[in-house]
């Protein structure tokens, strides 16, 4: 499969844990893009890479919010300090071009008990 | 900033007859318009864009979009509608950041349910 993939799918945790996602973008596209959908709403934007180097994040990307894409192919979502508030669908998404179509991973699901 | 709305949270059509999931935008500018569909569990696939051109747009599935300036709409549609099409449908725009890059600005999705 060379579609863009995400790991885990599915992630339980408890308020005030640490969790971090990974996404693994198809491998010529140099931009990556993180998003979150809540329940019953579109998804939302939440930073922006191209190759490693980090160009745009949302006003929703609080600073407990962090991303990284080391060496411009595989990004990491990190949650420090989780809130119930933080449950969420994490898609994340790659592009060739900016004028292009983006092509979404099956999103990592965020449980906060 | 640039905007769609979905104005139908869900649309109930039966198999075989013709389909249509509306979405008008907001813009400054050229519009670039996409739909995607979302499957239970799953993450969007993409359908179709319109940068340029063709006011008809075709897509992936059978599915076909047209762009309509005066009217600021961006309409999905197809002719015949089969069960396997009930999905959620999100309309989206793209929108310039701080940066020069592109993001995409979604809709808050339709429901499409096809009954046998």
């Amino acid at each position: 499969d060379t579609g863009v993939s995400q790991d885990p799918r599915h992630k339980i945790t408890k308020r005030g844990q640490n969790v971090t996602f990974r996404c693994d973008p198809i491998s010529e596209h140099n931009r990556l893009y993180w998003y979150r959908q809540t329940l019953g709403q579109g998804p939302e934007f939440l930073t922006y890479f191209q190759n490693e180097a980090q160009l745009e994040k949302s006003r929703l990307l609080s600073d407990r919010f962090s991303a990284e894409r080391p060496k411009g192919s595989f990004s990491t979502l990190e949650i420090q300090r989780t809130e119930q508030g933080d449950s969420a669908m994490y898609l994340c998404a790659s592009s060739l071009r900016d004028s292009g179509e983006q092509f979404f991973g099956p999103g990592t699901r965020l449980t906060v008990l | 900033a640039q905007s769609v709305a979905q104005p139908e949270d869900q649309v109930n059509v039966a198999e075989g007859n013709p389909l249509t999931v509306k979405c008008t935008y907001s813009v400054s500018g050229n519009p670039y318009l996409f739909w995607y569909v979302q499957y239970p569990n799953r993450g969007l696939q993409f359908l179709l864009k319109y940068i340029t051109g063709d006011n008809l747009v075709k897509g992936s599935y059978g599915f076909e979009a047209e762009f309509n300036k005066s009217q600021t709409s961006f309409h999905l549609k197809k002719p015949s509608a089969l069960v396997s099409d009930s999905a959620l449908y999100f309309c989206a725009v793209r929108d310039i950041g701080n940066t020069g890059f592109q993001k995409l600005v979604f809709g808050t999705g339709t429901r499409l349910l096809v009954s046998p």
